[in-house]
């Protein structure tokens, strides 16, 4: 079966970091994602990570560990813009997505 | 960057009316989606294509069916559209799935 958890909501205050935690149990993995996705708009690609370790892109990071089956994002120096939905997907084994239902992360001033 | 576009933002339809959305992307990619997206249930994936004329179930196809004639263009078919199909329906293409804007479906 496929599965992945990933918290319901969270809160931040502008500036800080806050880290968003993703485990998942699929089949056939073949690489882990992470969209952002404002209210009303389509979900747009931050990163992907098929080796464990880290990505950094800008202020934005993923982590990945396939034997824990765990990831995160870790977004830095957090703005007002970056209040949204954060979604985990697992590759699957067809090259297909498997989404969690999403993080919604407030970012308060 | 793929670019992927959906024909309609928003669209009203009446229930039993036979319902086309139409899916574009510019990049030649092999691989196009389709998803619909439901508070509390995330994303789910209706049925994907990895080349022309071809098709897979993903994990809700009942009441949907697809349609690849050309490779830019892939297209999601309500046969009888019914009010528990009123969705958010988004198209990707890529291996890494770059979404179109959406089409905001109400069924009444």
């Amino acid at each position: 079966g496929q599965n992945i958890d990933q918290p319901t909501e969270m809160t931040a205050t502008e500036g800080a970091i806050v880290q968003i935690n993703c485990t998942y149990q699929t089949s056939g993995f073949n690489g882990l994602f992470w969209y952002q996705q404002h209210a009303g708009e389509a979900p747009t690609f931050l990163s992907y990570n098929v080796l464990d370790g880290l990505e950094e892109k800008g202020r934005f990071s993923s982590f990945l560990s396939r034997s824990k089956g765990y990831s995160y994002l870790l977004l830095k120096e957090l703005q007002m813009k970056d209040s949204a939905s954060y979604l985990c997907a697992s590759g699957g084994g067809a090259n297909n997505l498997f989404f969690g239902t999403g993080t919604r992360l407030t970012v308060i001033p | 960057d793929v670019k992927v576009t959906q024909s309609s933002r928003y669209l009203v339809k009446r229930t039993g009316e036979k319902v086309f959305l139409e899916c574009v992307q510019d990049m030649d990619h092999e691989n196009m989606f389709w998803y619909r997206q439901d508070p509390g249930l995330g994303l789910r994936l209706i049925y994907f294509s990895y080349d022309v004329k071809m098709k897979e179930k993903g994990d809700i196809p009942e009441g949907y069916s697809v349609s690849r004639e050309k490779k830019e263009r892939f297209s999601l078919i309500l046969e009888s559209a019914s009010t528990n199909q009123t969705s958010m329906y988004l198209c990707a293409a890529g291996s890494f799935a770059f979404f179109g804007q959406g089409t905001r479906l109400t069924v009444v």
